[in-house]
């Protein structure tokens, strides 16, 4: 079936450091990806995606590639803030038409002053 | 942006009753809802898929008579859960779509934190 794995937490950074949360898929056909941010209180939101191979998604900073022959699809950002502290979701959709999201099992990253 | 609004934040009953959650699209119509539990520290995981008119999708291990879906309206979805046990305590989430396109985005409620006594 469908899986994402992604790196456990919490991950703990210093403010403007470099994040990098891995995160890879098990999937048949070619699905779409995304990741989505929980802010402490807060739902899901939606922080980017890629719907094909190759595809770069960003936003507010964070970048991830959709890497097909890794299947891969890690979440970037050069300088994290203390404000980006949140449960980072890596997601999954779209494969044989099924729209609801497989998610991993989440990040927490917590950004020091 | 798309708003997804999510009734009660958080609710707490006795083994036994039955608690109703409400999952409204403020400003859009949602052909489809879907219902995830999240238990504490691990991921979300998919209950049903509720489509407006018509009955909900179960997933595999999801009790169809404990967790009654309704999607009655366009912009509503309701999950009861019956016969409140404390095991299901839990995080449960809904999320909408205004359409039925692979690549369209889904809207998440705020969530209801659920503790059985």
């Amino acid at each position: 079936g469908n899986s994402v794995t992604q790196m456990e937490g919490p991950v703990t950074l210093s403010e403007e450091a470099f994040l990098t949360i891995n995160c890879t898929y098990t999937a048949t056909g070619y699905p779409s990806l995304f990741w989505y941010v929980q802010y402490p209180g807060e739902g899901l939101q939606l922080l980017l995606k890629a719907t094909k191979a190759d595809d770069k998604g960003s936003n507010k900073g964070f970048e991830a590639t959709y890497r097909k022959e890794t299947t891969s699809f890690h979440l970037e950002k050069g300088s994290v803030q203390v404000s980006d502290s949140a449960v980072y979701f890596c997601a999954l959709s779209g494969v044989t038409g099924r729209r609801a999201l497989t998610f991993g099992s989440g990040t927490r990253l917590q950004v020091q002053p | 942006g798309a708003v997804v609004s999510q009734h009660p934040s958080w609710v707490i009953c006795k083994s036994g009753t039955s608690v109703k959650i409400e999952c409204r699209s403020l400003d859009f119509q949602a052909t489809t809802m879907f219902w995830y539990r999240q238990f504490p520290k691990q991921s979300l995981m998919l209950m049903a898929t509720s489509n407006e008119g018509s009955k909900a999708t179960y997933e595999q291990g999801v009790e169809k008579d404990k967790f009654l879906i309704n999607h009655a309206s366009l912009t509503l979805s309701t999950l009861t859960v019956t016969s409140a046990h404390p095991e299901d305590s839990s995080f449960y989430i809904c999320s909408a779509s205004s359409d039925r396109g692979k690549n369209s985005p889904l809207h998440f409620g705020n969530g209801t934190r659920l503790t059985v006594t």
